[in-house]
């Protein structure tokens, strides 16, 4: 079964560090770009990077640039996202998505989440 | 900075057709774009709807049908059921890696 599986969630200060897993089941994560989607409580979808096959190229919205890294470790199937310099509107539901194109980029697998709280 | 609109609110009768779109705040969206569409029940993942404007995922029932209509893409819901009632997201595909999704419509069915 395709499966993703996010870890690493949890209640961090304000300014403090975290570092999410997202770990692939049922596919080889080395043939696919990957993404990391959040939500904020109560609010839309919202993405928030993603990562080539190779770990060679890397996108991130304005929001988090210079805040975030992602990457990932095929040889373990693993996804990952360090957050540093945490703010309060970081607090979100954190989703790895795989990027797939087939006639056009879509995701189309999703992990059930990880929660991120920032207190202030 | 690009902004993908979406109705924040819809509200559609039990077999009734609904449709769902999805602009941007300056141009038109186009097959381009490559237009997806997710579904999300609450505390639930997404789950993943249409593809490339209006190319159904597996599963999901042909009640379900995306394409452009206008300036927008679309989703349409022809005979909407009960358990359709769900929060609804579009995303754009912007191009080097960069996607923006829409803020999402909560769909109503009653």
């Amino acid at each position: 079964e395709v499966q993703l599986v996010e870890s690493g969630g949890g209640l961090v200060q304000r300014g403090g560090s975290l570092r999410l897993s997202c770990g692939a089941s049922g596919f080889p994560l080395s043939s696919y770009w990957m993404s990391w989607v959040r939500q904020g409580p109560g609010k839309g979808l919202e993405w928030v990077a993603n990562i080539k096959q190779d770990g060679s190229d890397k996108h991130y919205v304005d929001s988090v640039e210079g805040r975030f890294t992602i990457s990932r470790d095929n040889a373990k199937n693993s996804l990952y996202l360090q957050m540093n310099s945490l703010r309060a509107e970081d607090t979100a539901v954190y989703y790895c998505a795989r990027d797939r194109f087939l006639y056009g980029w879509f995701f189309d697998v999703w992990g059930r989440g990880t929660l991120v709280t920032v207190s202030s | 900075q690009t902004v993908v609109t979406q109705e924040p609110s819809f509200s559609v009768s039990p077999g009734g057709t609904v449709t769902l779109t999805c602009g941007l705040t300056s141009g038109s969206v186009s097959t381009s774009y490559y237009p997806s569409w997710y579904q999300q029940t609450p505390g639930q993942a997404p789950r993943t709807l249409i593809s490339n404007t209006n190319t159904r995922s597996s599963g999901v029932p042909d009640r379900f049908s995306g394409s452009i209509l206008g300036n927008k893409a679309a989703l349409i819901i022809t005979g909407a059921q009960a358990d359709d009632e769900s929060d609804y997201y579009c995303v754009l595909y912007m191009g080097r890696g960069a996607w923006v999704f829409g803020g999402g419509t909560k769909l109503t069915v009653l």
